[in-house]
This record gives structure tokens, sequence and C-alpha cells, in this order.
């Protein structure tokens, strides 16, 4: 069984710029959420994506978007990058939507100079 | 809203004793409760849970149990080793799509 997979691992990019992440999510897992990690902080919720849909969102702008794929695959799309978006961003499968386990990728580390 | 509370650390420790990280939580319902640890470099790794009050989670010498009337969920473990030093993480999912962690642990062992 294929775990959660990102990529790339890591990412340097300037500000105004716009970036690109991507998620594989685990074998049988129609859901995936996205995360992210500041320095030193717990993960934050940027948005979930069910059935290529998004199902729900935190408190993110509208620069965080986001697409999932028929595959359930998924990508993290930043547009207008800030210094702030420097984090590791995590993205997490599940069998659904409220399903309370979710198993996490290994993350993208992005830097914003 | 929902929120987790994790001690602040680091929590620096010699082999072989024993580990408290305490997690209390604030939550509408009855939340599922989550330990995850974060190695350095990596992702979160699910280290155990419990979605009903009075359940014990356990995994790896790892365990902590659902208390509803103290809102806790603290992790244990009776004998750390160095290669438990890592971050660990308190969650809580409650009926909905996200999962609201804590600021994260930073446990040392020394050998």
């Amino acid at each position: 069984e294929t775990g959660v997979t990102q990529s790339p691992t890591h990412l340097i990019k300037t500000r105004g710029q716009q970036v690109t992440l991507r998620c594989s999510s685990q074998s049988g897992h129609n859901t995936v959420s996205w995360y992210q990690q500041a320095l030193g902080q717990g993960p934050q919720f940027i948005f979930q994506y069910y059935r290529e849909e998004e199902n729900g969102r935190g408190n993110f702008p509208p620069r965080f978007s986001g697409l999932q794929f028929p595959n359930y695959s998924s990508e993290l799309n930043v547009n207008a990058l800030e210094l702030d978006d420097s984090a590791l961003y995590l993205c997490a499968s599940s069998l659904g939507p409220t399903t309370d386990t979710q198993y996490f990728g290994p993350g993208t580390r992005l830097t914003v100079l | 809203g929902n929120s987790v509370t994790q001690m602040e650390g680091p929590v620096t420790l010699s082999e072989e004793a024993f580990l408290t990280i305490n997690c209390t939580y604030t939550a509408t319902g009855y939340p599922s409760l989550f330990w995850y640890v974060q190695y350095p470099g990596e992702g979160l790794q699910l280290l155990l849970k419990a979605t009903k009050a009075d359940d014990k989670g356990s995994n790896k010498g790892f365990e902590a149990t659902y208390r509803k009337e103290t809102t806790s969920f603290h992790l244990e473990k009776g004998s750390v080793q160095v290669s438990d030093s890592a971050v660990y993480f308190c969650a809580l999912t409650s009926g909905t799509y996200k999962y609201i962690f804590g600021t994260g642990t930073r446990l040392k062992v020394l050998a």
C-alpha cells in the first residue's frame, strides 16, 4: 500500500511569484486536506477536497487555491507569494470527508525570499 | 471554537525516564483525539488515537486516555529512548473535516 506522497520536497520562490504543490493520496482514499505549518507551530488547516470539490476551508485568503483530480491526487496553488507563506505544507488523505483519521505526507518546504 | 492546548517545551529527559506531555482541549460535541509525532525534517505520523470517553490509545509504548471530565488527553511513556526525540502534537477533530492541532511539544532524550 502506497502512502501519501508530495512533491517537490523543497522549493524556493521570490515574493510575488506563484507556486504549485502536488500530493498523491494513499490508495483507496478519496479525500485530501492541506495544512500549513509555520516554523515552530502546529499545522493550520487550509482546505479539504472531496470528489474533486472543495469541502471546507480554513482562514486563508483566496490566493490559496486547490484542485483535486479524478484519481484523487491534489494540487495546492498559491498566488502572489508573500514572505509569511514560507512554511512546511502538508497534505493528508483520508477514506472520506468526515473520517476521523487523516494520514499525512512528508510535506513540501516552501521558502519565499 | 475548538482548541487544543499543549504543555510548553522543550522537554529534556534522560533515557529510560518517564514521560508525560499534557494536552487539554475545548470542543463542542464529542471529539476524536490524536497524538501525532514529527521527526526532524519529516511530516506527521499518527502515534495513537481515541474516539470516545475513557478510551485508551496506545502504540510503541506510548499511551493516552481520553478524559472527558477533565477534557484532557495526556501522552505517557514509561521508559523513553533516544529515538523518541521528536516533536509531539496533540490534535482533535469534532465531526468536521479538519484537525485542530496544538502548538507541539519538543522532546529531547539524552543517552
